[in-house]
């Protein structure tokens, strides 16, 4: 089993610029969440899909940011345009069923830790 | 959002010795506890998933607890190793979400 893979690992780039992030759950996994993870509000949830459909988006910061699930297996999530306080590491979690049959642990992905000059 | 709270923020343990801490969430509506455990530069990892009133896992030396109707959670290491320094966090779902406490950051010390 792979587990949930997400790339790049790291990303540096410049304010302004468009970021995209991605995500890959693992194989059969039905649910799957963006999370950010910052210093002052430790790891909170951006985005949550159930069957390539957002369920709850309200988490999601602002309009720069969007999240897109094409198909079960893979994710993408943008910031465009990025600004420095974006800078954070960006989780993606999968789970095998709907989050509310909640006897399944989520399983995270290594994340991407972006930094925006 | 649930309000999932995680006491104490940090604790330093010595090698050997066993250590708790807690995890306190609203009681009405419960339906889950997950407890994860994060190491510093990787992922959360999954340690348990406990729904029942009453609930006792276990997995290696750590251990945890479930009280629904009171609203807490206890995780147990005994024996702390260097192994066990990392933070742990307990979460409950609820409202579409999966609501996470702060953590606890445990050092064990040689």
């Amino acid at each position: 089993d792979a587990g949930v893979i997400q790339s790049p690992r790291h990303e540096v780039t410049e304010m302004g610029q468009e970021v995209t992030l991605r995500c890959k759950p693992i194989s059969g996994h039905n649910s799957l969440f963006w999370y950010r993870q910052t210093m002052m509000r430790g790891l909170e949830l951006l985005i949550y899909f159930n069957n390539n459909v957002p369920i709850d988006d309200s988490g999601m910061p602002e309009d720069r940011f969007s999240a897109k699930m094409p198909n079960a297996s893979f994710s993408t999530l943008k910031i465009q345009p990025s600004e420095p306080r974006d800078s954070a590491v960006y989780f993606c979690a999968s789970l095998l069923t709907r989050l509310e049959d909640s006897n399944q642990p989520q399983h995270f992905g290594d994340g991407t830790r972006l930094s925006i000059l | 959002i649930l309000n999932v709270e995680q006491s104490p923020q940090s604790l330093h343990v010595q090698e050997g010795d066993s250590t708790n801490f807690t995890c306190s969430f609203p009681s009405s509506n419960f339906y889950a506890l997950h407890w994860y455990r994060w190491e510093t530069a990787k992922s959360p990892e999954a340690l348990f998933v406990m729904t029942l009133n009453g609930d006792e896992k276990k997995k290696g030396r750590i251990s945890a607890t479930l009280n629904t109707k009171e609203g807490y959670s206890y995780l147990y290491i005994k024996g702390s190793q260097p192994e066990d320094s990392a933070t742990y966090l307990c979460a409950s779902p609820g409202d579409y979400k999966l609501s996470f406490g702060a953590g606890t950051t445990v050092t064990v010390r040689a």
